[in-house]
């Protein structure tokens, strides 16, 4: 199977920061990566697929970048909101595969 | 909207069987796929399959195989996540979740979630 690495596994920032979360896949996956938002008792949220491309009513501040092996999320200017934990999912054989998780707090 | 909501809580003893269902709304129950995944406590998500709600069809992950049923009440708009032989190991959130088909094209990622439904596996 195809093994995902997502880091950092935790991530303080501020409100206003910029902040960068990575995946790397142990090969080549093309573009075929997600990326979710989760909270703590709620259903995770669905910001990014295809690599880069932001799901619809997903704010602008959220970005998704890379293929073959290396991806990015980007969240340009963070929001109180947007404390959460993050993760990626790549999609292109089976079985689909998750990222262990970026958790997002407050510093 | 698309909603997903999923039963509740269970405790189950180690050696039973579960069952865990996904109440559909806002969409054409047929129409999406519905995927089965779960996170144990401090682990990552794993994905256990999906089911084509239309034709019954279901692709597992290996692990899986064998030892998880997908069914779904079309009538009711309803999917039916079954594991048995449970044990400790069980223990998770499991969540149901869609991926919306367009064409007969069916994308791996899932953009409608449920809430979740925490099983706890003891003696």
């Amino acid at each position: 199977d195809i093994q995902m690495t997502q880091s950092p596994s935790t991530l303080s920032a501020s409100v206003g920061d910029r902040v960068t979360i990575t995946c790397r896949a142990s090969q080549s996956i093309r573009s075929w990566v997600a990326w979710y938002q989760h909270k703590p008792g709620k259903a995770p949220k669905l910001l990014i697929y295809k690599a880069s491309i932001l799901e619809s009513g997903v704010p602008s501040t959220f970005s998704g970048s890379g293929s073959g092996t290396e991806f990015t999320l980007t969240i340009s200017s963070l929001q109180p909101d947007d404390f959460a934990t993050y993760f990626c999912q790549l999609y292109n054989t089976y079985p689909y595969i998750f990222g262990q998780g970026t958790k997002l707090e407050i510093k | 909207q698309v909603q997903l909501v999923q039963s509740g809580a269970e405790v189950k003893e180690p050696g039973a069987s579960l069952r865990v269902s996904c109440k559909t709304s806002g969409h054409t129950f047929t129409g999406d796929y519905i995927h089965w995944l779960r996170q144990a406590p401090g682990q990552g998500l794993e994905w256990m399959g999906w089911m084509n709600p239309n034709s019954g069809g279901t692709n597992f992950a290996q692990k899986f195989q064998g030892w998880v049923t997908l069914t779904r009440d079309t009538s009711i708009s309803t999917a039916y996540m079954e594991l048995s032989r449970l044990t400790s190991d069980d223990t998770a959130v499991y969540y149901c979740a869609s991926s919306s088909c367009s064409g007969g094209d069916c994308p791996g990622y899932m953009d409608v979630w449920g809430q979740g439904t925490t099983v706890t596996v003891s003696s």
